[in-house]
């Protein structure tokens, strides 16, 4: 069984960090891209940014490059999402998921991750 | 980059009824367009990928169409378990692969 687990969310000021990390299970992690999402409260689904399947591309928002570090850890079956000067706005539930693969979308995601960023 | 512009924002329908959403792309991208659903507290589904194929397991009274820039999802029969939130998103060519705004499908 496909699993994704998210975590490492919490309260932070603005300004801040955190790492969020999902941990895969039940496919081989190496074979697919890998994508994060977030959703702010009461608004819509955000692509963040992804990571191809060796790490060696990564793509991100506009609104997050420079601040965001997408990468993973193919031996651990882990993606990673490395958060620094942290905004308001930053705050949102953040997703893994899996894929896009080609012509597909993303079909398996985790549960998700909340960010906070309160003074 | 590529924007996503989804229709209507809200929808109340009937169980029973069949709604219709829409999905347009500032430029072509094919058929590279899918479709989520996403209740509260839940994560995302994926429900239709390239346009017009029903993921794995899930019930034919949804239904995806369209090419090039304009698209609809489809869903027939409504049943209370589909009362969500549905977003469109477009996957072609280079990131970002950017969301619709969201349908809030709403029972009558």
């Amino acid at each position: 069984e496909v699993q994704l687990v998210d975590s490492g969310g919490g309260l932070v000021q603005p300004g801040g960090s955190l790492r969020l990390s999902c941990v895969a299970s039940g496919f081989s992690f190496s074979s697919y891209l890998m994508t994060w999402v977030r959703q702010a409260p009461g608004k819509g689904l955000e692509w963040v940014a992804n990571i191809k399947q060796d790490g060696g591309e990564k793509d991100y928002v506009d609104s997050v490059k420079g601040r965001f570090t997408i990468s993973r850890d193919n031996a651990k079956n882990s993606l990673y999402l490395q958060i620094n000067g942290l905004r308001v706005d930053d705050t949102a539930v953040y997703y893994c998921a899996r894929g896009p693969t080609k012509g597909n979308g993303l079909d398996y995601w985790g549960q998700g991750t909340l960010v906070t960023v309160s003074s | 980059d590529i924007q996503v512009t989804q229709s209507p924002s809200s929808l109340s329908a009937s169980v029973g009824d069949t709604v219709n959403i829409t999905c347009r792309t500032s430029q072509t991208i094919s058929n590279s367009l899918n479709w989520y659903q996403k209740k509260p507290g839940k994560a995302p589904q994926l429900l239709i990928y390239a346009a017009s194929r029903l993921q794995s397991g899930l019930p034919s009274r949804f239904s995806g169409s369209g090419s090039g820039t304009d698209f609809a999802l489809t869903i027939s029969s409504l049943q209370p378990e589909d009362f969500a939130t549905y977003y469109c998103q477009q996957g072609y060519s280079s990131p970002p692969y950017s969301f619709g705004q969201g349908t809030k499908l709403e029972i009558k």
